[in-house]
């Protein structure tokens, strides 16, 4: 595998579920990212992992709860969501923070019943 | 609110021809800005960027034009080609900080 991998591609949930999105990043990066694409707005920051360590939160909600345990992989926990919360999500890495570019995964369409 | 703004959610022109996208930005700090091009069922990939000392930067069909007075940014592609039939996104950051801003994305179609 090479670049960002995301799994699963397609995700369908019912608001009292809990089920985890993966993402892998092979590429040597020590910075990882969440983003949420809602049907016709820009991608949004969700959270910022940079050494392992979380640096940013951008007021997302709790039901939301990242786990990043090594550089290379990055977990979104997902428990209780909205039908609003469908979206797709998108990983992303980068080496360093103040970083020229991001190299994105494929996402995961998520649908909230 | 939204910083970044692409204003033209689609946009079609004929193979051979030039592809404009434009995209708009109302923060004044932001100094880097990136274009990327996304594929149906594929994640977005970087194409080019340019910072805010410059007002162009050019990698073989893809020119990226920056006026700051205007706080406007272009993507030329000269000539089109139909494999360049995308969605194209524009972001912007402040150099240094942990976040890109997006713009909503520009669905180029080019017609053979």
């Amino acid at each position: 595998e090479t670049g960002v991998t995301q799994t699963p591609r397609h995700l369908v949930m019912g608001m009292t579920n809990k089920k985890s999105l993966k993402c892998e990043q092979h590429l040597g990066h020590n910075a990882m990212y969440w983003y949420k694409q809602s049907a016709k707005k820009p991608l949004e920051l969700m959270f910022v992992y940079s050494l392992e360590e979380r640096v940013e939160n951008n007021s997302v909600p709790s039901r939301f709860s990242p786990e990043c345990p090594n550089s290379s992989h990055l977990f979104l926990h997902l428990h209780t969501l909205q039908p609003e919360d469908s979206a797709l999500y998108l990983c992303a890495s980068s080496q360093g923070l103040a970083a020229n570019e991001q190299f994105f995964g494929p996402g995961t369409r998520l649908t909230v019943l | 609110d939204q910083q970044v703004k692409q204003n033209s959610p689609s946009l079609s022109v004929q193979e051979g021809r030039i592809s404009i996208l434009n995209c708009d930005y109302t923060n004044s700090m932001f100094d880097y800005f990136l274009w990327y091009k996304k594929y149906p069922a594929e994640g977005p990939t970087f194409l080019i960027s340019i910072s805010s000392i410059k007002d162009k930067n050019e990698d073989g069909r893809f020119t990226v034009f920056l006026n700051k007075s205007a706080k406007h940014l272009s993507l030329h592609i000269v000539p089109s080609q139909p494999g360049d039939s995308a969605v194209y996104f524009c972001a912007a950051s402040v150099w240094g900080e942990n976040q890109f801003y997006f713009g909503t994305g520009t669905s180029l179609t080019v017609i053979p």
